[in-house]
């Protein structure tokens, strides 16, 4: 399968908001709901923030929102904060027990 | 979640084979399918392979040959091994926890390790 296409980078000031988007196919993004996100700080582990489209796990802060239209998904990160400089990526099962992963996103916080 | 820790050697030479293990703490391996997953410099994400906690593993078509995912039930941890690694397998390495078993699937990979920066280079 191919990478699910992010922008490479986005950029919001403090307190405002960043809309990520991720693409895929009618393989992947577009048939399943399976689609999750990944905050990434340079040296750590990854971190599941959003999974099935827009589901949140405990303790993830609810300025981070997920949806889906098509076979594109988004992440919004409302009220950035300084914290939330770092890399995202998403995911999403593309069948046959498969998972694909997206090209991640650089997010700066101005 | 789950805490997992990962090592391995950073340095190989071409031909040499990857062996990488992750320590899995604060939960269990049944219901998990437990996964690798590496990232060249400069480039996306790719899944290697995963195996469950009945041994069952699914591997990467293009790494299959090379590619060994083993599960030791009894210290709770996951191993690696590529061999015959080429400059075409730097990356950072991962291990990452898949819930799709259990009673209440994420569907995600809800756990991951640090990472472990692997460099081919004769």
């Amino acid at each position: 399968q191919s990478a699910l296409t992010q922008p490479p980078s986005a950029s919001g000031s403090l307190g405002q908001s960043v809309t990520i988007s991720c693409t895929g196919t009618s393989s992947d993004v577009g048939t399943y709901t399976y689609v999750s996100w990944y905050q990434h700080h340079p040296g750590k582990a990854p971190k599941l923030i959003i999974h099935e489209v827009f589901k949140r796990p405990s303790g993830v802060p609810d300025r981070f929102s997920g949806s889906k239209s098509g076979n594109t998904a988004s992440l919004t990160v409302s009220g950035l904060q300084a914290e939330d400089e770092a890399d995202y990526f998403c995911s999403s099962y593309a069948g046959s027990n498969n998972y694909v992963f997206g090209t991640g996103t650089k997010v700066t916080v101005l | 979640q789950a805490l997992l820790q990962q090592w391995g050697a950073g340095l190989l030479k071409p031909s040499e084979t990857l062996s990488l293990t992750c320590a899995v703490s604060g939960g269990s391996l049944h219901g998990y399918y437990w996964t690798w997953i590496r990232q060249p410099p400069g480039k996306g994400l790719e899944w290697i392979g995963e195996i469950n906690h009945a041994g069952n593993t699914k591997y990467n078509p293009s790494l299959w040959r090379r590619l060994s995912i083993s599960l030791d039930t009894s210290k709770n941890q996951m191993s690696l091994t590529l061999s015959s690694v080429t400059a075409a397998d730097t990356a950072m390495y991962y291990c990452a926890r898949l819930d799709i078993l259990t009673s209440y699937p994420s569907w995600a990979f809800d756990s991951w390790g640090q990472g472990t920066l692997v460099t081919v280079s004769s």
